[in-house]
């Protein structure tokens, strides 16, 4: 069985403060991990992927993570965060890849403060 | 990008009526489709995965016959929500799966409101 652990289901920074989204996995075999941004009333869209290669993926919006197997973490980083970012953030696990079931996280809400 | 639409964004019915909702891959084709529920401030769940052409796998705790899959094409999916009851209210939110020789991502709908009186 696969799972995720969100840690804080809402997180506050000031405009162009560090973003930091934690996110460790639980996994019986080598993982695949994504993160995803929901807007309000909206679906879900691909922020990053990590699938096995580079283990500092680089994703949309200035974006990125590291995949960390000695933690177990793939945690969500910005260097400045932007108003536009606020949104729900969901870090989700499959055992194969981005196309087949995944298992999401409770999510966090991010708020971006002026 | 890949984009997937759903229909409608947002419905109202009442107690004992059925809802459908579309799920449609407007520019790729779909073998696979997901389906996920996801209350209020809370996680996405996945009900089923919808096989184009074959029948629904649902997961555990889903009642199959209260909600029906239906893949009958590569880009169209739906979703029957039976003899709805205000516990049924919730955001429905499907995916498509593009897969290919060099992908194989899953493109999420913009989801849909079920709210039933």
């Amino acid at each position: 069985a696969q799972s995720v652990t969100q840690l804080g289901s809402h997180v506050s920074v000031s405009e162009g403060a560090l973003v930091l989204l934690r996110c460790n996995y639980s996994s019986s075999v080598p993982p695949y991990l994504f993160w995803y941004v929901q807007y309000p009333n909206q679906g879900l869209q691909l922020l990053l992927k990590y699938t096995s290669a580079a283990t500092l993926v680089k994703g949309i919006n200035g974006f990125e993570a590291e995949f960390k197997k000695s933690e177990t973490s793939f945690h969500l980083t910005k260097p400045s965060a932007h108003m536009s970012d606020a949104a729900e953030y969901f870090c989700a696990v499959s055992n194969q890849g981005g196309g087949n079931k995944l298992t999401f996280g409770t999510g966090t809400q991010l708020k971006v403060e002026l | 990008g890949a984009v997937v639409s759903q229909h409608p964004s947002w419905v109202i019915c009442k107690s004992g009526t059925s809802v459908k909702i579309e799920c449609r891959s407007l520019d790729f084709q779909a073998t696979t489709m997901f389906w996920y529920r996801q209350f209020p401030k809370q996680s996405l769940m996945l009900m089923a995965t919808s096989n184009e052409g074959s029948k629904a796998t649902y997961e555990q705790g889903v009642e199959k016959d209260k909600f029906l899959i239906n893949h009958a094409s590569l880009t169209l999916s739906t979703l029957t929500v039976t003899s709805a009851h205000p516990e049924d209210s919730s955001f429905y939110i499907c995916s498509a799966r593009e897969a290919g020789v060099t992908t194989d991502t899953q493109y999420f709908g913009p989801g849909t409101r079920l709210t039933v009186l």
